[in-house]
């Protein structure tokens, strides 16, 4: 079975909007964390933000957000006020205790920015 | 902030050579991941190392193989390449810190693989 799931192959936003970007997983482990990760058309792998599950508020790092609904077993992404340079792949990732040294990748969703 | 640095960046190899690739974990982490990319994929998880011990093996072929070095820095050998290795090769670095599952993992920019 897929541990991370990312309905969304691609995406287009109008510029200063935001965008919300699925992600869903599966685990049976109490302890995990989920990441998003960024990766420009450069091919860099940039983290973006991360949740615990354990952590009871959604974790925000500047523009990006992270929609946390744990019953659901969905981390989607929120970007406020898109900008151009935000067009990019961006991969849902989640490692959990049991398998600590792993981590797993969505297929990833392509996100266009329109000016 | 040091990163973690690959190299090379690119490389360009034919059919049945071997490829070496090199990661420097960014300072004090002790744990070193390789993955492999292909073209419109995501990241595959190849292989792990912990201080130095490997410590867990993804979808990780026969003909390569990977060690980390007393400094900490990891080599990704690869023998016999094939076409369908050409992909981006990704190191990571983390430091484990009890085991706590939202460490997370620091990429290196990556090492284009291309085999003609």
């Amino acid at each position: 079975a897929q541990k991370i799931t990312q309905t969304q192959p691609g995406m287009f936003v109008q510029e200063k909007e935001a965008v919300t970007l699925d992600c869903t997983y599966d685990t049976s482990d109490q302890s995990y964390g989920l990441f998003w990760y960024k990766q420009p058309s450069s091919g860099e792998m940039i983290f973006l933000i991360y949740q615990g599950s354990y952590d009871e508020q959604n974790a925000t790092e500047g523009r990006y957000s992270l929609n946390f609904q744990k019953a659901r077993k969905s981390a989607n992404l929120v970007i406020s006020a898109s900008q151009l340079g935000d067009s990019a792949m961006y991969f849902c990732a989640m490692r959990e205790v049991r398998n600590f040294n792993k981590f797993y990748f969505g297929s990833g969703t392509k996100l266009n920015v329109k000016p | 902030a040091a990163g973690v640095i690959q190299s090379p960046r690119h490389l360009i190899k034919e059919k049945r050579e071997t490829a070496t690739l090199k990661c420097y974990p960014i300072p004090r982490h002790d744990t070193v991941y390789w993955y492999q990319q292909g073209p419109g994929q995501d990241p595959q998880f190849l292989i792990s190392f912990y201080e130095k011990m490997q410590s867990d093996k993804g979808s990780i072929p026969d003909r390569f193989s990977a060690q980390q070095f007393s400094d900490y820095h990891s080599e990704l050998n690869m023998s016999s390449l094939e076409l369908g290795d050409s992909a981006l090769y990704f190191c990571a670095s983390s430091l484990r810190r009890g085991y706590r599952p939202y460490n997370e993992q620091f990429f290196g920019p990556g090492t284009r693989l291309t085999v003609l």
